[in-house]
């Protein structure tokens, strides 16, 4: 089945800084790839996702990249901000969810870390 | 504003005690999961249900049931609750099969 890796586990960026986690993933039929951000005491929530027909995506500062090749996709976060001290998971599937095919797998997670 | 409600933010409980976890959506999504987060481990999907009365084992099921009578509400059951089964629980809804996930607080379980 579908395997995600993500690194690094831990991030401690200055403010202003740039953040980029990355995740690779096993299956090469996955063609979803959504990013969620999860603050203290709260659930994960979506932030952006990318399908496979198209190599980067843009919402203001972050962005993702995919690079189907290589089977793997960064989430990168420019001009950082203490708000943006959370943990960030990937997830990765394949689509329909029939017989399991669909369902997310979830990278291990990154505890960003931005410090004033 | 889409909601996912889950019954205990926190629960403990003891060993061999069954335990029900429940979960509530607002926004008459298809589809219900169960999560379980640990450190370093990410999330592991435990069950999912993509219609009411229908459930699907997810990656770690053993030792875990699901019940989805009405389709708002998803539960998990915990028959006879073990201490390697403390962790945090997330609940989450979609609307469609692979979109955006909608996930509800949490609930912390402890098992003595």
């Amino acid at each position: 089945g579908e395997n995600v890796e993500q690194h690094p586990s831990t991030l401690s960026v200055q403010e202003g800084d740039s953040a980029v986690i990355k995740c690779t993933y096993s299956d090469s039929a996955s063609n979803y790839f959504p990013w969620y951000k999860q603050e203290l005491g709260k659930g994960p929530q979506l932030i952006i996702d990318i399908r496979s027909n198209v190599g980067e995506k843009k919402d203001q500062r972050i962005a993702v990249t995919l690079n189907k090749t290589a089977k793997h996709f960064s989430l990168h976060i420019t001009e950082t901000q203490p708000e943006d001290s959370a943990v960030y998971f990937c997830a990765a599937s394949k689509g329909a969810l029939d017989n399991q095919g669909g369902k997310l797998i979830f990278g291990q997670g990154t505890e960003l870390s931005v410090k004033p | 504003d889409v909601k996912v409600t889950q019954s205990s933010r926190y629960l403990v409980k003891r060993t061999g005690e069954k335990v029900f976890l429940e979960c509530v959506q607002d926004m008459d999504h298809e589809n219900m999961f169960w999560y379980r987060q640990d450190p370093g481990l990410g999330l592991r999907l435990i069950y999912f249900s993509y219609d009411v009365k229908m459930k699907e084992k997810g990656d770690i099921p053993e030792g875990y049931s699901v019940s989805r009578e009405k389709k708002e509400r998803f539960s998990l059951i915990l028959e006879s609750a073990s201490t390697n089964q403390t962790s945090m629980y997330l609940c989450a809804s979609s609307l469609w099969a692979v979109e955006t996930q909608y996930f509800g607080p949490g609930t912390r379980l402890l098992v003595l």
